[in-house]
């Protein structure tokens, strides 16, 4: 079956560079989410789009944006690059239209900054 | 505040030993409760969930689960703990498609 898919899987960037990191949900899946990951940390909530609609707000930084496009597919996109940036970013996907709030994750994008 | 708590930071179990993983969660309703288990540097793998219905569920690898509403729990258990089981566990909660996770813990199996 198919999965999410995240792209690139690793990434590094320089202080004060840009990323954008790519989540394609799995098909017909309407909802997509964004998490960060520390190291050593739980995942926490960033942000959240349902039918290309932003749906919610974690603590995304204002640094970051993110939208979801008419292919359903997502893009983070990170300016002005921190060391405190670097993590794993995971983004899932669900079906809200069939009333399943299972999320389904990606394998993730390590970010590293240097 | 809405919280999920995830009491034991580190757990070690002997192969064979049976395990059980502790969750809290503290909302208003009743949200939907999920477990998650990570391997080093991977992705977030769904053992089992509880939307509604029996609140024993059993999930995959041998995991199951046991809501307790009067106790706000949510413990994750296996009869009988493999060498590959050992990663880290994440305890979730959702109300709508608002997910916060757990701290997390992690499992060590001893030969």
């Amino acid at each position: 079956a198919a999965g999410v898919i995240q792209s690139p899987r690793h990434l590094i960037k320089e202080k004060r560079e840009t990323a954008t990191l790519k989540c394609y949900p799995i098909p017909r899946h309407d909802t997509v989410y964004w998490y960060q990951q520390g190291p050593g940390q739980d995942p926490q909530f960033l942000i959240s789009f349902y039918e290309k609609m932003q749906s919610d707000k974690g603590s995304i930084p204002d640094r970051f944006s993110a939208q979801q496009f008419s292919d359903y597919h997502s893009e983070l996109n990170m300016s002005s690059l921190e060391l405190g940036d670097s993590a794993l970013y995971f983004c899932a996907s669900s079906r809200l239209a069939g009333g399943s709030y299972e999320q389904y994750f990606g394998p993730g994008t390590r970010l590293t900054v240097t | 505040a809405q919280s999920v708590t995830q009491p034991d930071i580190h757990i070690t179990v002997s192969e064979g030993a049976s395990l059980e993983l502790r969750c809290n969660y503290s909302y208003g309703a009743t949200p939907y409760l999920f477990w998650y288990v990570q391997s080093p540097g991977q992705g977030l793998q769904l053992l089992l969930k509880y939307f509604s219905g029996d609140t024993l569920v059993q999930g995959i690898k041998g995991f199951e689960a046991e809501f307790k509403r009067s106790q706000s729990s949510f413990n994750l258990r296996k009869p009988s703990v493999h060498w590959s089981d050992a990663a880290e566990y994440f305890c979730a909660v959702g109300i709508g498609n608002d997910m916060r996770f757990g701290a997390g813990t992690r499992l060590t199996v001893k030969p």
